[in-house]
C-alpha cells in the first residue's frame, strides 16, 4: 500500500512554544489530507480536512488559530500547535487519500505524540 | 450523516479462541468499508477492506463481509494470537471524503 510518513514522531516541547508536525505522502499524490487527535484509550477525533492549494475545513471545537493546517503540495501538509498548554499534550495522526486512484481507503502516518511540559 | 457503530471492548480471549467484533454501519450511497488495527503506540494500518456489497476483505486471518442487507461489517477470526492484541476500528469511507470511525475494540489475547 501506499506510505504516509508523519515527523517527528515524539516531540517534548514548553508550555507557550509552537510545535510543527509533518505529514508527507511518500509514493502517491494526496489530495486530501485529515489531521486527527486521539486521546489515551479513545478513538481518533477528526479535527480538520485540508486540501492541497485550499484553506483547511476544521471541525466544529477546533480552535484554528491554534491548530494551523498548511497544505501547500500535493505531497506536504503541517500541523503547527501553537502556544502549546500541557492539555494539548495528544497522539496526533494524519492520513491521505489520493485523487488519482481507484481505492478510497485512507493512509495514516505513524502518528505524533506530543507532550507539553 | 453516515457513523459506524462498533462493538464495545474491551475484550479478552485466550490463545486459540474464536474471534468476532461486530460492526454496522449508517451511509448513503455506497460506501467502502475497513477495519483498521493499531498497535500500541503506533498508527493505524489497514487490515482490510472491501469496496462493495458482499465483497471479503481477508488478511493474515482476519476476514469481514460487506452486508449490505443488515449494514453491517463483522471482523472474524478463526484463532487469535497474543500478537494480535490491539485496538481494532472498524471505519466507512465515501471517495476522497474523510473517514468515518467506530469507537474501537481493544483486543487482549492471552496465552
Amino acid at each position: 500500500g501506499a506510505v504516509v510518513s508523519q515527523h517527528p514522531s515524539r516531540v517534548i516541547c514548553k508550555s507557550g512554544t509552537s510545535v510543527k508536525i509533518e505529514c508527507r505522502s511518500l509514493d502517491f499524490q494526496a489530495t486530501t489530507m485529515f489531521w486527527y487527535r486521539q486521546f489515551p484509550k479513545q478513538s481518533l477525533m477528526l479535527m480538520a480536512t485540508s486540501n492541497e492549494g485550499s484553506k483547511a475545513t476544521y471541525e466544529q471545537g477546533v480552535e484554528k488559530d491554534k491548530f494551523l493546517i498548511n497544505h501547500a503540495s500535493l505531497t506536504l501538509s503541517t500541523l503547527t500547535v501553537t502556544s502549546a498548554h500541557p492539555e494539548d499534550s495528544s497522539f496526533y495522526i494524519c492520513s491521505a487519500r489520493g485523487g488519482d486512484t481507484e481505492y478510497t481507503e485512507a493512509f495514516f502516518g505513524q502518528g505524533t505524540r506530543l507532550t507539553v511540559v | 450523516g453516515d457513523s459506524v457503530t462498533q462493538m464495545e471492548g474491551p475484550v479478552t480471549l485466550s490463545e486459540e479462541a474464536f474471534l468476532t467484533i461486530n460492526c454496522t454501519y449508517t451511509a448513503t450511497g455506497y460506501p467502502s468499508l475497513f477495519w483498521y488495527v493499531q498497535y500500541p503506540g503506533e498508527g493505524l494500518q489497514l487490515l482490510l477492506k472491501a469496496t462493495k456489497a458482499d465483497d471479503k476483505g481477508s488478511n493474515k486471518g482476519f476476514e469481514a463481509t460487506y452486508r449490505k442487507e443488515t449494514t453491517s461489517f463483522h471482523l472474524e477470526k478463526g484463532s487469535v494470537q497474543v500478537s494480535d492484541s490491539a485496538v481494532y476500528f472498524c471505519a466507512l469511507g465515501q471517495w476522497n471524503n474523510d473517514m468515518r470511525f467506530g469507537a474501537g475494540t481493544r483486543l487482549t489475547v492471552k496465552p
